[in-house]
This record gives C-alpha cells, sequence and structure tokens, in this order.
C-alpha cells in the first residue's frame, strides 16, 4: 500500500499570507495525485487533480505541483474560507488518502 | 445538479450486518465508477471500495476485503455497500462518491460526494 505522508499536521497562518501544504508518498504515484478541502460538517471538495489541474471552478489562487513522491499545495493569499482541513490523495497503485493538514488561522 | 443520497445507516452491535444504499441522480450513472469513503469521528479520510461503471471490476480496501461488498444497479440508478462482521473501527461516516473519470476501469478521483451516512457499531 502507498503511504501518503502530510506535513505539517496544522499550520497557524493569517488571511492574505501564503500557504504551502506537503504531501510524500512511500513510492513513486507519478502524477496521479489530488488534493482535497474539506470544512466542519461538509463533504470533501476537490481542488487539484493529476498533481497541477484546478478542478472546475477552484479559484487560481490554488495551485498545486510535484510528481514522484513530493507534492505541493499552495494557497496564495489565504481568505477567510481557505481554513479547512486538506487532504491528497494518489491513484497510481490502489488509492489511499493522507492523513490531513488543517490550515487553521493565527 | 449531481445529487448523491446515502441511507441505511445506523447503530449496529459487533459481529452484525448493515446495507448501505446511494441514489445518484444528475448525470449518467451507468457511465462511472462509484466509491464508498469513511470517516471516522474526528478523523481523516479512508477509501473502503470502488466498481467499475459495469459492475464488473471490484476493488476493497484491506481493512475491509472479504466483509465488505460493493454493488451496483444501472437500471435503479443505485450503488450499494453490504457490510459484515462489522467491527467498533468500522464505525464512522460513510460517503458515496463519484468518480471523475467516465468508462475508466480503476478508481481514480472523486469529484461529487453525498452527504454521508453514520455506522455506529457498539454493544
Amino acid at each position: 500500500e502507498i503511504v501518503l505522508t502530510q506535513s505539517p499536521a496544522t499550520l497557524s497562518l493569517s488571511p492574505g499570507e501564503r500557504a504551502t501544504l506537503s504531501c510524500r508518498a512511500s513510492q513513486s504515484v507519478s502524477s496521479y495525485l489530488a488534493w482535497y478541502q474539506q470544512k466542519p460538517g461538509q463533504a470533501p471538495r476537490l481542488l487539484i487533480y493529476d498533481a497541477s489541474n484546478r478542478a472546475t471552478g477552484i479559484p487560481a489562487r490554488f495551485s498545486g505541483s510535484g510528481s514522484g513522491t513530493d507534492f505541493t499545495l499552495t494557497i496564495s493569499s489565504l481568505e477567510p474560507e481557505d481554513f479547512a482541513v486538506y487532504y491528497c490523495q494518489q491513484r497510481s497503485k490502489g488509492i489511499t488518502f493522507g492523513q490531513g493538514t488543517r490550515l487553521e488561522i493565527k | 445538479q449531481v445529487q448523491l443520497v446515502e441511507s441505511g445507516g445506523g447503530v449496529v452491535q459487533p459481529g452484525g450486518s448493515l446495507r448501505l444504499s446511494c441514489a445518484a441522480s444528475g448525470f449518467t450513472f451507468s457511465s462511472y465508477g462509484m466509491h464508498w469513503v469513511r470517516q471516522a469521528p474526528g478523523k481523516g479520510l479512508e477509501w473502503v471500495a470502488f466498481i467499475r461503471y459495469d459492475g464488473s471490476n471490484k476493488y476493497y480496501a484491506d481493512s475491509v476485503k472479504g466483509r465488505f461488498t460493493i454493488s451496483r444497479d444501472n437500471s435503479k440508478n443505485t450503488l450499494y455497500l453490504q457490510m459484515n462482521s462489522l467491527r467498533a473501527e468500522d464505525t464512522a461516516v460513510y460517503y458515496c462518491a463519484k468518480d471523475t473519470r467516465n468508462y475508466y476501469g480503476s478508481g481514480s478521483y472523486v469529484d461529487y460526494w453525498g452527504q454521508g451516512t453514520l455506522v455506529t457499531v457498539s454493544s
């Protein structure tokens, strides 16, 4: 099973700041990685797929990069609605999720 | 618009069984693979199972293999999850989820999710 490790576990930032979230795979997943956002009491929302493609309706401040084992989700300038939990997911071999990064208001 | 509505959750004793259903609408159900994903209270997401658009291939997480069975009825636009030999660690909100890719053999990503149904395994 491919294990995805997200860091940091919690990220404390202020609106307007830049957020950088990391996802590391235990073996190469090529570019087969997605990012999701989940707010309390809601289902997750797809943000990025295939490492760097924004899903439909996702603002341009969200961007993804990386390939192989190291991936990054960047939020260029945080809006109040961006504070949530973020998960990465791979589809290279089976399907697994990372444990999540909580982005909280500083 | 795409809608996924789960039902069938509830409280069940360890060792018991439960069948979840997911009614789909707003898209061509028979063209897309479907997933079940669960989330234990206060925890992260765990992928559970995937079924190919035509039902011919099914994939499971190791944690549920041999106990859970995913199935679908394309004539009724409905996805199912039969859960047997339930354990306390199966307690979670179970989400029905639509794959992003049509006519694709194995799972990809999820672009639509249901609201979830809570399964509690407790004596």
